[in-house]
Order: structure tokens, then C-alpha cells, then sequence
């Protein structure tokens, strides 16, 4: 098993969908847990850390299930500009794994 | 602006050439790393480093090595390079390793020919 799962995609979507990507891991001393947003042949950025209790920025929500050991990325009223790939990164112990990425297509 | 700055942008290389792939960084971050990705295969780690005069080996190593003379710069040297390692190259930093987030630079297309 994978240490880090994402569905590779892609999620094909209209404008103003709302979109969910989940992502597994399979450490569960995992301590720290972000979301990236990588647009094609660009470095990625982050997107957001995701915290225990969940945690929102605008339209996007991130929450983390330990007890399922995965987080969760939830895009409302989706925009064109949100078309990318998300990588989930999960860490612990001075390690830290990236997700393949899962992409996002969104169309007018 | 604060962050990290790759150099070349991109090259194309002989293969059995020597490369090396420059990183700086003015966060003054402790930890620092090398990626390589390729399509289907997400980002691997090449080398990290935690902090400056130390270095460790990621998940695909072989063909690269990196060196830590300070906190700024974290060099990936390619002592002769192979086809193979035709790749996007990043590097990245970290306040540490292991809990805190990555900040990327822009990356360095390398192809060897």
C-alpha cells in the first residue's frame, strides 16, 4: 500500500460545481497535513494546512478524518482558474510524503 | 521578495556532461530539498538536507549529489549525466523537516541528450 493515496482524476466539473478530493494515508502517527495546487509544468504552491478541526479559506475547506486516516479538500462554486492538480502532503518524523496529485478540470 | 531562486531555468545537456542545478534561498529556512518529477510518477524526493553542513539521501539518489556549505545555498550536482535524468527538477525549503510546509521554486528543465 501507497504510504500517500490520491485518485489521479480527472474530475471534470462545470463553473459553480462543487468538488471533492479525498486523500488516504497510511502512517497513522502522521503529525502534519497540507493541500498543494500545481498548475502544469509550475511549481506547486500551498494551498492550505489542514487542521485537526477542520479549517476553511474562502471557498475552500480542508478536514482531516484520523481516525479513517484521510483529509479531505472541498472547492465550492468552482471557478476556471481553479483547473489544476492538488497534491496532499502528509508528514511525521522528519519525513514527508507527497500524494501523485489529483486533477481538476473546470469547464465553462 | 523573500523565497527561492533556481537557476538555470532550463538547459539541455550531453549526456556524460557534468550539471550542476543552483538553489538560494533568503527564508532563512533550516531544511532544504531536491525533487524530481516526472509525468505519472509525482514528485521524488533526490536529497534533503535539515540543516546546514548536513545532508541525506532521499528515494532516488543514485546519479546526484548535493552539499550544505550554508543555510542560503543547496546545490544538486550531476556528475555525468544519463538520459534518464531528463526530468523538471525542483528544489524547496522548509522552516524544519517533517512539520512544516514546502515552498517551491520555479524549477529547472533539464534534458539530456
Amino acid at each position: 500500500r501507497k504510504e500517500v493515496e490520491q485518485d489521479p482524476g480527472p474530475f471534470n466539473v462545470p463553473e459553480g460545481a462543487t468538488v471533492a478530493f479525498n486523500c488516504t494515508y497510511s502512517n497513522s502517527a502522521s503529525q502534519s497535513f497540507f493541500w498543494y495546487r500545481q498548475d502544469c509544468r509550475k511549481e506547486p504552491k500551498l494551498l492550505m494546512s489542514v487542521y485537526s478541526s477542520g479549517n476553511e479559506d474562502g471557498r475552500f475547506t480542508a478536514q482531516l478524518n484520523r481516525a479513517s486516516q484521510y483529509i479531505s479538500l472541498l472547492i465550492r462554486d468552482s471557478k476556471l482558474s481553479d483547473s489544476a492538480t492538488y497534491l496532499c502532503v502528509v508528514t511525521g518524523f522528519q519525513k514527508l510524503v507527497f500524494g501523485t496529485g489529483t486533477r481538476l478540470l473546470v469547464s465553462p | 521578495i523573500a523565497g527561492i531562486t533556481q537557476a538555470p531555468t532550463s538547459q539541455i545537456l550531453a549526456a556524460g556532461r557534468r550539471m550542476t542545478l543552483r538553489c538560494t534561498q533568503d527564508m532563512r529556512h533550516n531544511a532544504m530539498y531536491w525533487y524530481r518529477q516526472d509525468l505519472g510518477l509525482g514528485l521524488r524526493l533526490i536529497h534533503y538536507s535539515n540543516t546546514a553542513g548536513t545532508t541525506g539521501k532521499g528515494e532516488v539518489p543514485d546519479g546526484y549529489s548535493v552539499s550544505r556549505a550554508n543555510t542560503d545555498d543547496f546545490p544538486l550536482t550531476l556528475a555525468s549525466a544519463v538520459p534518464s535524468q531528463t526530468s523538471v527538477y525542483f528544489c524547496a525549503s522548509s522552516r524544519d523537516r517533517g512539520t512544516s510546509p514546502l515552498h517551491f521554486g520555479n524549477g529547472t528543465r533539464l534534458t539530456v541528450t
